[in-house]
């Protein structure tokens, strides 16, 4: 079993709707948790990166939330745009210089 | 840009072929990673060079043999493949190998026939 699982595998939502995205880990000790969105046929760009004193940290409409002890996060996108189709990859960092990924979530907004 | 580049973009190769991936990286980080991206599937982390040495081999079959000769290149020479090595191959910098944040670069789309 991954120690990062992401929910649902894949999303397809209409344009200008909002939308969440789950992230649940086992990482233990953690240190942070990082979204990354992922366009077809590019590599990874960092959204945000949460420690464990965080909550709450916004980039624009995206939002993304943690919950340390339930070792849950989410990312919430608001008033979804075309160009916010692409893979979301939830990844865990421990404090011994490991991080995991999270097979991501296929999100797809359509107009 | 995220200032990793990767050549080529697109390779299809059979399976005695011998091929080489490269990365470049305009960030002056001291880190690079390899990573073999599957679809449906993690990324799995699969070289770490950290100042030009090798910091981490994840268990990875000796048909992939990396080379680093400074901090900014970094190679993934391909040899004797198999199908299942098809996969999309991904470039990562980092100022650090702790828990600092990596700049991927687009991949390499590698099919073996």
């Amino acid at each position: 079993k991954n120690q990062v699982e992401q929910s649902p595998q894949s999303l397809i939502i209409l344009e200008g709707k909002n939308c969440t995205l789950q992230c649940n880990y086992t990482v233990s000790p953690f240190s942070n948790l990082r979204w990354y969105k992922q366009d077809t046929g590019r590599g990874p760009v960092s959204l945000t990166i949460m420690t464990f004193s965080e909550n709450t940290k916004s980039n624009g409409r995206y939002t993304a939330t943690l919950d340390a002890d339930t070792k849950q996060s989410s990312l919430h996108i608001t008033a979804s745009q075309l160009s916010d189709s692409a893979s979301y990859i939830c990844v865990v960092s421990a404090k011994r210089n490991d991080m995991r990924f999270g097979a991501g979530t296929r999100l797809t907004v359509k107009p | 840009e995220t200032g990793v580049t990767q050549t080529p973009r697109h390779l299809v190769m059979g399976m005695t072929n011998k091929k080489s991936l490269k990365c470049e990286q305009h960030l002056g980080h001291n880190a690079m990673y390899w990573y073999k991206q599957s679809a449906k599937k993690p990324l799995e982390l699969m070289f770490v060079y950290n100042f030009k040495e090798q910091t981490e081999n994840n268990s990875v079959p000796s048909r992939f043999s990396p080379e680093c000769p400074n901090s900014s290149h970094l190679f993934l020479h391909l040899h004797t493949l198999q199908p299942e090595d098809s996969a999309l191959y991904l470039c990562a910098s980092s100022q650090g190998t702790s828990t600092y944040e990596q700049f991927f670069g687009p991949g390499t789309r590698l099919t073996v026939l």
